[in-house]
């Protein structure tokens, strides 16, 4: 069964420091993958994604992630952390079989020192 | 463009009673999804709508849960009766068609309290 692990339950990084999550995934085949932004009482937004191509994907706010087939991994990165970047950040991965649906992984809680 | 609206968003009722959720998908977005994210988790799919025909809902606990999306449009989530587990942010998403891939949507959420 596919399945995305976060293996950090929480991160605390000070402002304007380097910031990068890790994802691993288990998936039979190709991936769709997908990191998303939690804010405090909000939904998910959609930061970024990889379907194909390039293995390194550019997304909204300054993020970027590195799909690597080798590691099964897809890290999430930010070269400099804002104090509005605190947040739970979400790792999917797209499912085989009819349809769009996601799995996800428990979340990687985001915390910024100032 | 409006997102995905969904209301209420925040519900507090005691175990047993019933609870509706609402969602109002993206204009032109044929796929709708209900997720359940528990705390601490990421979400989990409940249901998948493609227009008004439920096309996936082997995660929908179908003794106390129903969900129906009449004329392809809005949706509705329904609990009855509530318990204490299901305490949880019901998330309502869509998506432009069903196609692996396509970008999932995702509203605000509705949250329960079940006391």
């Amino acid at each position: 069964a596919q399945s995305v692990t976060q293996p950090d339950i929480h991160i605390t990084v000070s402002e304007g420091a380097s910031l990068e999550l890790r994802c691993n995934y288990s998936y039979g085949a190709t991936p769709y993958l997908f990191w998303y932004v939690q804010s405090p009482g909000q939904g998910l937004q959609l930061l970024l994604k990889y379907f194909s191509g390039d293995t390194l994907v550019q997304g909204i706010k300054g993020f970027e992630a590195e799909f690597k087939r080798s590691q099964s991994s897809f890290n999430l990165r930010k070269p400099s952390v804002h104090w509005s970047d605190a947040a739970e950040y979400f790792c999917a991965v797209g499912l085989t079989g009819g349809g769009n649906k996601l799995t996800f992984g428990t979340g990687t809680q985001l915390k910024v020192e100032l | 463009e409006a997102g995905v609206v969904q209301s209420p968003r925040y519900k507090i009722i005691e175990k047993k009673q019933p609870v509706a959720f609402w969602c109002n998908p993206i204009s032109g977005h044929n796929t709708l999804y209900w997720y359940r994210q528990n705390l601490g988790q990421g979400p989990e799919l409940l249901i998948r709508y493609e227009n008004e025909e439920a096309v996936d809902d082997s995660q929908l606990p179908k003794d106390r849960f129903s969900a129906e999306r009449l004329k392809g449009v809005d949706s509705t989530l329904k609990i009855q009766p509530a318990e204490l587990g299901d305490s949880a942010v019901y998330l309502c998403a869509s998506s432009l068609g069903g196609q692996r891939g396509n970008t999932i949507y995702f509203g605000e959420g509705s949250w329960l309290t079940v006391v």
